[in-house]
């Protein structure tokens, strides 16, 4: 166990639509990065907040947007959903915002039908 | 941009035999180096990583991966797999302040 926490474990939903996927990080930890595994794009990095503010944006669609609240916690939000959308979805987190050292959590898997 | 090329997408290996995971990183000033295992339908976890000092790191569960700078390369082994081994491998790098640049994976399959 990572202590990272991603709720929910899975989500079905339909194209179009818009979902809210949800981080906790390790206690602690200031940074919170978003990743998508894919099987055609592997593991790509989304974004990256540290301490509330966003530190790094990776290929983020502008469908999607992120935010970490003040208690840390972050979201991940996705709307207008395409079947390509359909993913693994994984959070990390970290200590310090150079990344080196990063704890995953067990992901949210997304079908978009 | 920094990529990396993990040369093979699956590696059958008999039990208790050694296995090497081949992991090459395109060229950077520095870099910092990890591996990555993935159970099936779990997250990642840290393997082991390479952030200066000795070329050669050892990480949890019998892996250890030497650092090549000149052939820029981050192989990782074993030298006695077992069952539970049976996994995805992911060899990723930061160089300078780019985010985590994750490899497409190796699937070990440890067979009986």
């Amino acid at each position: 166990d990572s202590g990272v926490t991603q709720t929910p474990k899975h989500l079905i939903t339909a194209t179009g639509q818009r979902v809210t996927l949800r981080c906790s990080p390790r206690s602690g930890d200031l940074s919170v990065y978003w990743y998508q595994q894919s099987l055609d794009q592997g593991l790509q990095f989304l974004i990256q907040y540290y301490n509330g503010e966003e530190r790094a944006k990776g290929n983020i669609l502008e469908r999607f947007s992120a935010q970490q609240f003040p208690d840390l916690h972050s979201e991940l939000n996705l709307s207008s959903l395409e079947l390509g959308d359909s993913a693994l979805y994984f959070c990390a987190s970290s200590a310090t915002s150079d990344g080196l050292e990063q704890f995953f959590g067990p992901g949210t898997r997304l079908t978009v039908l | 941009a920094q990529s990396v090329t993990q040369l093979d997408s699956q590696v059958p290996v008999f039990e208790e035999a050694p296995v090497e995971l081949r992991c090459n990183y395109s060229s950077s000033v520095s870099v910092y180096l990890f591996w990555y295992v993935q159970y099936p339908n779990q997250g990642l976890q840290l393997l082991l990583k390479y952030l200066s000092g000795s070329t050669l790191v050892k990480g949890i569960n019998g892996f250890e991966a030497e650092f090549n700078k000149s052939q820029t390369s981050f192989h990782l082994r074993k030298p006695s797999v077992h069952i539970s081994d049976t996994a995805e491998y992911f060899c990723a790098v930061i160089s300078g302040n780019t985010p985590l640049v994750f490899g497409k994976g190796t699937r070990l399959s440890v067979i009986a």
